[in-house]
């Protein structure tokens, strides 16, 4: 069984600092990697995906992405008190495959 | 609102009843996702359809679990003779395209079907 893991939290951080949310992975040939928010009682929200080596960068959100560490990391810059949610890692199995594996979620909470 | 809808939002049934639950994705959306979440923990992959076949189905899927997507747009979930372990919310998903371009593997979520077995 491919596994996704999540320091669940919660992860505390003050206003404006960085929030770094972690992720690893077992499938080795895994390709597509995504990291999801989700408010509570809502459905997930597609933050970013990351499919190759290094950072990507959208706004105040940055995708980290090492494949021979099997690891994974979305850093959020400038944390808001909006910003308090679960952040799921999302991994497709295999090469192009379509079936996601989800981690269990690491729960932000930013500190007005 | 052009986003995924699931029907019903919410469900309450006795423990041995069956539910079905809708999915309706976003309109130009190829492949379609079905999975179940419980609190604490992240979405459980279920089964996915690429237009009308259902090309995977998770062996944590019993043989009360059935899924249908019969003319490649909406899907049906249905659960026979519900047991209160089924309690969870069911969340249908759909990706852009039937390709392998870095786009289509990017899953939108619908709002959920909040299960409740009494």
């Amino acid at each position: 069984q491919k596994e996704v893991e999540q320091n669940s939290g919660p992860l505390s951080v003050p206003e404006g600092a960085i929030a770094s949310l972690n992720c690893t992975y077992s499938d080795r040939v895994s390709q597509s990697f995504f990291w999801y928010r989700q408010y509570s009682g809502k459905s997930p929200e597609l933050i970013m995906s990351i499919y190759s080596n290094g950072d990507k960068e959208d706004g105040r959100f940055t995708a980290q992405l090492n494949k021979a560490s099997q690891y994974v990391s979305l850093l959020i810059r400038d944390s808001q008190p909006s910003d308090s949610a679960t952040y799921l890692c999302a991994v497709n199995e295999g090469t192009g495959g379509f079936k996601t594996i989800f981690g269990a979620g690491t729960r932000l909470f930013v500190k007005a | 609102d052009t986003g995924v809808s699931q029907n019903p939002r919410h469900k309450i049934t006795k423990r041995g009843q069956n539910v079905t639950f809708r999915c309706d994705p976003i309109s130009e959306h190829n492949r379609l996702y079905w999975y179940r979440q419980t609190l604490g923990q992240g979405p459980e992959f279920l089964t996915y359809f690429q237009n009308e076949a259902q090309l995977e189905k998770s062996r944590l899927l019993s043989d009360r679990f059935s899924a249908e997507r019969p003319k490649g747009s909406f899907s049906t979930l249905e659960i026979q003779r519900t047991e209160q372990g089924d309690s969870a919310m069911y969340l249908c998903a759909s990706s852009p395209t039937s390709g392998r371009t870095l786009g289509s593997y990017e899953q939108y979520f619908g709002p959920g079907t909040r299960l409740t077995v009494t």
